[in-house]
C-alpha cells in the first residue's frame, strides 16, 4: 500500500536550532516525494520536491530510498518557519494523485 | 492576483441535508482537486477533473459528487451529510496531470471547513 507517515505532530525547537521534520513513506515502485507547508491562516502550498534537489528558505529534503524516508531539514531554525509541513508522495506519473501524511506542526519558540 | 478561490470558507449544514461546495480558480488550469481532510489527518483525494474528464477515487464514497460547468468553476456536493463527512475541503489546480512535472504543482484554495449538525 502507498503510504506517508510523518511520525511527529508536534516538534518544538528554539531559534537557532537545527530541525529534521520527519518523513516515511511506503511505495514499491520510483516515487516523488514532496514537501507542503502552510503557515497560520495560509493556504497549503509547496515547499520542495525532491527531484528539484533544492534548497527553499534553507529548507532541503533528500531522498533515501534504503530508508524509505524523505527528512526534511533546517540548521537554523528561525520563528518564521512556525508552520504545518506535510509530506507528500507521488505514486504514478500519469495522475496528479498526491498521498500526503499527517502534517508536523513545527514551533519555533524565541 | 491569480488564485484558487472557496467558498464559502466555513458552511454549516444538518444531517441528511444536501450542501455544495464551491471553487473556483483564475489560473485557467486544466485540473481540478477536491481533497477532503479530516481533523488531525491527512488530506485525501476525493476526485479530480482534467478538463471535463472526471476521475473519481475508489474509496469516494458515492455521497459526494463533483460538477464542473467550465473551466473556473467546480463544485462538490454532498447529497446527503453524515457527522462523518465533518472535514475541511480543499480544492486544489494544476495545470496537468502528473505531479511529478514541476510545470504541474498544484496550487491549493484556502478550504470549506464544513460542519454536520
Amino acid at each position: 500500500a502507498q503510504r506517508v507517515t510523518q511520525p511527529e505532530k508536534l516538534l518544538s525547537v528554539f531559534k537557532g536550532a537545527p530541525v529534521e521534520l520527519k518523513c516515511n513513506y511506503s511505495y514499491s515502485g520510483s516515487p516523488e516525494l514532496f514537501w507542503y507547508v502552510q503557515y497560520s491562516r495560509q493556504r497549503l502550498q509547496l515547499l520542495l520536491r525532491h527531484i528539484s534537489r533544492e534548497s527553499i528558505k534553507g529548507f532541503t529534503a533528500d531522498l533515501n530510498k534504503g530508508e524509505t524516508s524523505f527528512h526534511l531539514k533546517k540548521p537554523f531554525a528561525q520563528e518564521e518557519d512556525s508552520a504545518m509541513y506535510y509530506c507528500a508522495l507521488s505514486a504514478s506519473s500519469n495522475t496528479g494523485k498526491l498521498i500526503f501524511g499527517q502534517g508536523t506542526t513545527l514551533q519555533v519558540k524565541p | 492576483d491569480a488564485m484558487v478561490i472557496q467558498n464559502p470558507r466555513y458552511q454549516v449544514t444538518q444531517f441528511g441535508k444536501p450542501v455544495t461546495l464551491s471553487c473556483s480558480q483564475t489560473l485557467n488550469h486544466n485540473v481540478m482537486y477536491w481533497y477532503q481532510q479530516k481533523s488531525s489527518q491527512a488530506p485525501k483525494l476525493l476526485f479530480h477533473y482534467y478538463d471535463k474528464d472526471f476521475n473519481n477515487e475508489a474509496d469516494t464514497p458515492d455521497n459526494f459528487q463533483s460538477r464542473r460547468p467550465n473551466t473556473s468553476f467546480c463544485f462538490l456536493d454532498i447529497r446527503s451529510p453524515g457527522l462523518g463527512d465533518a472535514a475541511m475541503y480543499l480544492c486544489a489546480t494544476s495545470r496537468g496531470l502528473g505531479a511529478r512535472h514541476p510545470y504541474n504543482e498544484q496550487f491549493f484554495g484556502p478550504g470549506t471547513r464544513l460542519t454536520v449538525l
